[in-house]
C-alpha cells in the first residue's frame, strides 16, 4: 500500500497569511493526488485532483502543485471559513490512501 | 445540484450485520462509480470500497474484505454497503462518495451516517 505522510500535523495561522501545506507518498503516483478540506462536525469536501486541478466551485485561493512523491496545497490568504483539516489522498492505485490530516487553526 | 444522502446508521453490537444506503440524486448515478469511505471518531479518513457504475468492478480495503459488501441499485441511484461480523474498530461516520470512474477521484461527499458498536 502507499503510504501518505503530510507535514505539518497542525499549524497557527492568521487571517491574510498564507499557508502551505505538504504531502509525501511512499512511492511514485504521478500527480493522482487529490486534496481535501473537513470542518469540524462536516463531511469533507473536494478542493483539488491531479495535484493541480481546482474542483468546480473552489476559490482560486487555493492552489496546488507537485508530481511523483511530493505536493503541496497552498492557501494564498487565509480566511476564517478556511480553518478547517486538510487531507491529501492518493488515487494512483487500490487501496486509496489518505495522508493523517494537517489541521489549520487560528493563532 | 448534487446530492448524496447516507442511511442505516446506528448502534450494532459486536458480530451483528447492518446495511449502509446512499440516495443519490442531481447526476446520472448510472454512469459513476461509487466509494465508501469512513472516519472513526476524532480520527483520519480511511477508504473502505469502491464500485464501478455498472457493478462490474468491486475492491475492498484489507481491513474490510470478507465482512462488507458494496453493491448498488442502478434504477434506483442509490448504493449499499453490507456490514456484517462487526467490530469494535468498524465504528466511524460512514461516507458515500462519487467519482467518474474508479480510476478517478472523489468528486461529491454526502453527509455521512453514524455507526455504533457496542454492547
Amino acid at each position: 500500500d502507499i503510504q501518505m505522510t503530510q507535514s505539518p500535523s497542525s499549524l497557527s495561522a492568521s487571517v491574510g497569511d498564507r499557508v502551505t501545506i505538504t504531502c509525501r507518498a511512499s512511492q511514485g503516483i504521478s500527480n493522482y493526488l487529490a486534496w481535501f478540506q473537513q470542518k469540524p462536525g462536516q463531511a469533507p469536501k473536494s478542493l483539488i485532483y491531479a495535484a493541480s486541478s481546482l474542483q468546480s466551485g473552489v476559490p482560486s485561493k487555493f492552489s496546488g502543485s507537485g508530481s511523483g512523491t511530493d505536493f503541496t496545497l497552498t492557501i494564498s490568504s487565509l480566511q476564517p471559513e478556511d480553518f478547517a483539516t486538510y487531507y491529501c489522498q492518493q488515487y494512483y492505485n487500490y487501496p486509496r490512501t489518505f495522508g493523517p490530516g494537517t489541521k489549520v487553526d487560528i493563532k | 445540484q448534487v446530492q448524496l444522502v447516507e442511511s442505516g446508521g446506528g448502534v450494532v453490537q459486536p458480530g451483528r450485520s447492518l446495511r449502509l444506503s446512499c440516495a443519490a440524486s442531481g447526476f446520472t448515478f448510472s454512469t459513476y462509480a461509487m466509494h465508501w469511505a469512513r472516519q472513526a471518531p476524532g480520527k483520519g479518513l480511511e477508504w473502505v470500497a469502491v464500485i464501478s457504475y455498472d457493478g462490474s468492478t468491486k475492491y475492498y480495503a484489507d481491513s474490510v474484505k470478507g465482512r462488507f459488501t458494496i453493491s448498488r441499485d442502478n434504477s434506483k441511484s442509490t448504493l449499499y454497503l453490507q456490514m456484517i461480523s462487526l467490530r469494535a474498530e468498524d465504528a466511524a461516520v460512514y461516507y458515500c462518495a462519487s467519482a467518474q470512474s474508479t480510476l478517478l477521484n472523489f468528486d461529491y461527499w454526502g453527509l455521512g451516517t453514524l455507526v455504533t458498536v457496542s454492547s
